[in-house]
């Protein structure tokens, strides 16, 4: 079973940016999508936006379009995710999780979570 | 935007049945998963595509989808089901995908 293991803990300023990467462990990619999903310290899952690796096409949440930006290498089955604009908002444990889809289905599911990446933004 | 609401929380006494919501409009038309976080981890799909359990996922727990509601079940809760839940859409007018607001389950 492929594991996403994501890079180590950031600290920003607000103002700054920040990229947090994910690489496949154990596996690849393959066809499938990989989306990004944060959650700030005692609140829900926010979904940022998704890429699929095949053919680069990437969605984004509205609330982050011109903000964030995620990219993928499928040759070395690594994706990265880029938040600019740093505020203390965004202080939260990012996550880069794998869609899934079953066999007929028009839409995907997320059923590999990464290993989590904390983002603290603090001046 | 597309909102899915949740209750904040719902408690049960251990082996009974929980109930939880994820109201949105016209929700029966869209495909809804489910997801168990618990806490310092990352969350777990427990039903997918409205009413399959994916492999692991005990047979305690089913789902269901219609009009403007979609319900997550819990049949006789265990004091390991105490979790976040959340529930997931894919919103296709916007390309976007759609968390509820999430259900903290406490095991009385």
């Amino acid at each position: 079973q492929v594991q996403l293991v994501q890079s180590g803990a950031e600290v920003k300023k607000p103002g700054s940016s920040v990229k947090v990467s994910c690489k496949a462990s154990g596996g690849t990619f393959n066809n499938s999508a990989l989306s990004w999903v944060r959650q700030a310290p005692g609140q829900g899952l926010e979904w940022m936006g998704r890429i699929v690796p095949l053919t680069d096409v990437t969605n984004y949440a509205q609330k982050f379009q011109g903000r964030v930006t995620i990219i993928a290498d499928k040759f070395t089955d690594t994706a990265h995710m880029e938040l600019s604009s740093l505020r203390s908002e965004d202080s939260a444990l990012y996550y880069c999780v794998r869609e899934g889809v079953r066999l007929g289905e028009l839409y995907t599911y997320m059923d590999v979570w990464g290993t989590g990446t904390t983002v603290t933004v603090s001046s | 935007s597309y909102v899915l609401t949740q209750p904040p929380s719902v408690s049960v006494a251990p082996g009974q049945t929980a109930r939880l919501t994820c109201g949105g409009n016209n929700i029966g038309s869209k495909t809804v998963h489910w997801f168990q976080q618990k806490p310092g981890q990352a969350p777990v799909l427990v039903i997918y595509y409205d009413s399959d359990r994916p492999s692991g996922s005990p047979d305690r727990f089913s789902g269901s989808n219609s009009g403007n509601t979609a319900t997550l079940t819990i049949s006789r809760v265990e004091a390991g089901d105490e979790a976040d839940y959340f529930c997931q859409v894919w919103e296709s007018s916007s390309d976007e995908f759609v968390f509820g607001t999430g259900t903290k389950v406490t095991v009385l």
